[in-house]
């Protein structure tokens, strides 16, 4: 059975960093692209950031490029979300989900971490 | 960037009615359109890709149709599991874009 579990969000204050993460299971990871989708309270979805199956390829929205970092570690079957200078804009239910095959949309998705950007 | 519009963003409907949902890309996204179907609270769930292509498990009420700038999602006899947020998803650039939701609700 395939899961994603994701963990890491909370409280933080404007300005500050925290890092998402997501422990994968019921499939060969190091074969997939994974994904990166946020959902700010009560809006719509949004996809913040694509990581290829090495690693080595990375695409982010403009709104999150240069503040997050994604990333992964195939040893570990986890996919991570560092969040650098935190907005309150940045506030959401961050989902971790995998791409499908050679393509990009997302056949499964994790149950979400909520990260909330106040003073 | 691809920019992608539904329509209607509320619909409101009864069990066994046919139900149609629009989604329009501001360029053309050829058939890379996949549809997810949000309940409160839980992830997005994969109903659709490829533009018509239903994932395993859907149920055959659902259908997808269209290429270019224009889709439908259509439920055939809306059930009452169905009552949600659905979504669409262009893949054809980056950066991949969803469109706003359309809520289906009990009339």
């Amino acid at each position: 059975e395939v899961q994603l579990v994701e963990s890491g969000g909370g409280l933080v204050q404007p300005g500050g960093s925290l890092r998402l993460s997501c422990a994968v299971s019921g499939f060969t990871f190091s074969n997939y692209w994974m994904t990166w989708v946020r959902q700010a309270p009560g809006k719509g979805l949004e996809w913040v950031a694509d990581v290829s199956q090495d690693g080595r390829t990375v695409y982010y929205v403009e709104s999150v490029k240069g503040r997050f970092t994604i990333s992964r570690d195939n040893t570990k079957n986890s996919l991570f979300l560092q969040m650098d200078s935190l907005r309150v804009e940045d506030t959401a239910v961050y989902y971790c989900g995998r791409d499908s095959g050679s393509y990009r949309y997302f056949d499964f998705w994790g149950q979400g971490t909520l990260v909330t950007v106040s003073s | 960037d691809i920019q992608m519009t539904q329509s209607p963003s509320t619909l409101s409907a009864s069990v066994g009615d046919r139900v149609t949902i629009t989604c329009r890309a501001s360029q053309s996204s050829f058939a890379w359109l996949a549809w997810y179907q949000q309940k409160p609270g839980k992830a997005p769930k994969l109903l659709i890709y490829k533009a018509s292509t239903l994932e395993n498990g859907v149920p055959s009420r659902f259908s997808g149709s269209g290429s270019g700038t224009e889709f439908t999602l259509t439920i055939s006899s809306l059930q009452p599991d169905d009552f949600a947020t659905y979504y669409c998803q262009q893949y054809y650039l980056y950066p991949l874009t969803f469109g706003g939701g359309t809520k289906v609700e009990i009339k």
